[in-house]
């Protein structure tokens, strides 16, 4: 699976907009980009996942370049509880992947200020 | 609610003792994985099963094993010969290629 750069933290004041970027430059043609966050000393939850168009749901919306190298996890309004690490992962998806194993690097610290 | 449990949440061992961490899923998934987690410091997969009686060392699994007799079931046990075991342990499923679910975590710390 291709390996993917975050920055190492942000921060993002209560109510505005949190966008966290994530480069994934060697991703291949059928690798989704997934997005986990894991707030202090609990499992990682699911966000949000996409293959080249953007994807929005209940919790953030997704962001994918033309080219695919590069991606935006947005959070529309940003409250305390979005205080966590956000995780950019790519991964082969669909019938013939398997279970493989999702990769987790250091991700990004999102602090939420009030 | 359908969803995977992890037991012991905090758990303290001697220097020398094997200890296993129990994770158990009632979400029909197939495969299972076990990840350890140091501070400040991203998951790193242990080991992995895909279906019952087959499972897969990943990055880290040397002081480790694993079982999978049951679907429902993937314990992991520490032995002495992981050499560093306090960490926070956290089990995983998942159905195919989708989402993974996470369990709490299991807190484990060698005195």
């Amino acid at each position: 699976d291709a390996k993917t750069t975050q920055p190492p933290s942000m921060d993002c004041a209560e109510g505005r907009a949190a966008n966290l970027p994530c480069n994934h430059s060697t991703i291949s043609g059928n690798e989704y980009v997934y997005w986990y966050r894991q707030i202090h000393s609990q499992g990682p939850q699911y966000i949000i996942h996409g293959l080249k168009n953007n994807e929005t749901n209940e919790m953030a919306s997704l962001i994918i370049t033309e080219d695919r190298k590069s991606s935006t996890l947005i959070l529309p309004h940003a409250t305390l509880r979005d205080t966590a690490v956000y995780y950019c992962i790519v991964r082969v998806a669909g019938r013939n992947s398997g279970n493989t194993p999702l990769v987790f690097g250091k991700g990004t610290r999102l602090s939420v200020i009030a | 609610d359908g969803g995977i449990t992890q037991s012991p949440k905090y758990l303290f061992r001697k220097e020398g003792q094997n200890v296993t961490l129990s994770c158990e899923q009632n979400l029909n998934h197939d495969a299972m994985y076990w990840y350890r987690q140091d501070p400040g410091q991203g998951l790193r997969l242990i080991y992995y099963s895909q279906i019952v009686n087959d499972f897969q060392k990943g990055d880290i699994a040397e002081g480790y094993s694993v079982s999978r007799e049951k679907k429902e079931s993937f314990p992991l046990t520490v032995t002495s010969a992981q050499k560093n075991p306090t960490a926070f342990y956290l089990c995983a499923s998942n159905k195919g290629p989708g989402e993974l679910f996470f369990g709490e975590g299991s807190r484990l710390t060698v005195l």
